[in-house]
């Protein structure tokens, strides 16, 4: 069964300080791994989506890993600011049914000033 | 354009009303999706439309009863929905269903609340 698991599920930090965030995941055959921010009530937005071939990629101050031997990514965020406070969502997605997702749990952060 | 809009941003209904959900994108994308997210956790799927046709039906009761009129519309009726139906109802598209780079752009959501 594919899955997808996230660490930790929530995460306090003071603004301007970094943090990284941890995907595990089990889905086969894999496609690409994302990276999403969701604000409570909203929708996700996309920060970073990434292929098997791609180790590394930024997008701002959030630069996303990938690890596929292990099947590992995380989200480091750099500087963090008030509005970083979210949920990150890892979600990957596998070629089998039509390249369906699978969704982590989250992980809740709440940046502090 | 870049955005998936979706009306109405929240909804009240009681259980023996019928409403409608509605989902519009205009990025020419042929796939469609409608997911429910309860509060904290993932969004989970519902249904998903392949050029205009119904692809996927994730066993979601018949209450719930999708429309995909265009390529641009996606439509969720509702009819007798139960209060554990309240939750957040996410729309998104992407290009297709295939292709390694096959993002699903997500619209803001429906806040639904069912008494």
């Amino acid at each position: 069964k594919n899955q997808v698991e996230q660490s930790p599920q929530s995460l306090i930090i003071l603004e301007g300080k970094n943090c990284t965030l941890q995907c595990n995941y089990t889905v086969s055959p894999f496609s690409n791994l994302r990276w999403y921010k969701q604000d409570t009530g909203r929708g996700p937005v996309s920060l970073t989506i990434m292929t098997f071939s791609e180790n590394t990629k930024s997008n701002g101050r959030y630069t996303a890993t990938l690890d596929a031997d292990t099947k590992q990514s995380s989200l480091h965020i750099t500087a963090s600011q008030l509005s970083d406070s979210a949920s990150y969502i890892c979600v990957v997605s596998s070629y089998n049914a039509g390249n369906m997702l699978t969704f982590g749990g989250g992980t809740r952060l709440m940046v502090k000033p | 354009d870049t955005e998936v809009t979706q009306t109405p941003k929240h909804l009240v209904m009681g259980m023996t009303n019928k409403k409608s959900l509605k989902c519009e994108q205009h990025m020419g994308h042929r796939a469609m999706y409608w997911y429910k997210q309860k509060a904290k956790k993932p969004p989970e799927l519902m249904f998903v439309y392949s050029y205009e046709k119904l692809s996927i039906n994730e066993s979601v009761p018949s209450r719930f009863s999708p429309e995909c009129p265009n390529s641009s519309l996606l439509n969720l009726h509702l009819h007798a929905l139960q209060p554990e139906d309240s939750a957040l109802y996410l729309c998104a598209s992407s290009q297709s269903l295939a292709g390694d780079y096959n993002e699903q752009f997500f619209g803001p959501g429906t806040r639904l609340t069912v008494l």
